[in-house]
């Protein structure tokens, strides 16, 4: 069955340092989707990044980058140079590839709360 | 502008009523979903449709029902069955088919049952 673990309730960095943020996933289908989503305390849903199972190279996306780990089932979230802006709630999130083509089925890990302290 | 619109942005309900929360979305996704999200817990899927006049159901679907008669409109019912209903209720869409979609969300329902 499908499933989304990320282990850090909470963590802290410091301004202009790099983090990461772990997320663990669990599936028996070989094409998958892996996304990263961003939740300020206004509450809305802000998509970050995307890994997909059969991509060789990890995904960037300006201070974003994905460590996937296939053989782990990890992709960890990596934000470099840590801005204050970056204190929010953190998910990742996973839609399996299914056998007819892409399910819509897109479950959510527990969530990561970063705080950037100055 | 395009995207999902849920209102109202706080609800507060009785105990034993059942009660509606809308979401429109004017992106032409096919893909809809509901969300709850309690702390500590993330987001729970409760239900999902993929397309018109069809949906299925997610993790935590026990006391709640939806509905999907306009691709635009995917409304959910939290009725009196549902045991703890007070939460954070999000609503999203998506194109269906590529792994690579990614969700669009909209900003929430805080449900409070009193």
């Amino acid at each position: 069955a499908q499933k989304i673990t990320q282990t850090q309730p909470g963590m802290f960095v410091q301004e202009k340092e790099a983090v990461t943020l772990d997320c663990t996933y669990d599936t028996s289908d070989p094409s998958y989707g892996l996304f990263w989503y961003k939740q300020p305390s206004s509450g809305e849903m802000i998509f970050l990044i995307y890994q997909g199972s059969y991509d060789q190279q990890n995904a960037t996306e300006g201070r974003y980058s994905l460590n996937f780990q296939k053989a782990r089932k990890s992709a960890n979230l990596v934000i470099s140079a840590s801005q204050l802006g970056d204190s929010a709630m953190y998910f990742c999130a996973m839609r399996e590839g299914g056998y007819g083509g892409a399910t819509n089925k897109l479950i959510f890990g527990t969530g990561t709360l970063l705080a950037v302290q100055p | 502008d395009g995207g999902i619109t849920q209102s109202p942005k706080y609800l507060f309900r009785k105990e034993g009523q059942n009660v509606t929360l809308s979401c429109e979305q004017n992106l032409n996704h096919d893909a809809m979903y509901w969300y709850r999200q309690d702390p500590g817990q993330g987001l729970r899927l409760i239900y999902y449709s993929q397309i018109v006049n069809d949906f299925q159901k997610g993790d935590i679907a026990e006391g709640y029902s939806v509905s999907r008669e306009k691709k635009e409109s995917f409304p959910l019912t939290v009725t009196s069955a549902q045991k703890n209903p007070t939460a954070f209720y999000l609503c999203a869409s998506s194109r269906p088919g590529n792994l690579n979609t990614e969700a669009f969300f909209g900003q929430g329902t805080r449900l409070t049952v009193v």
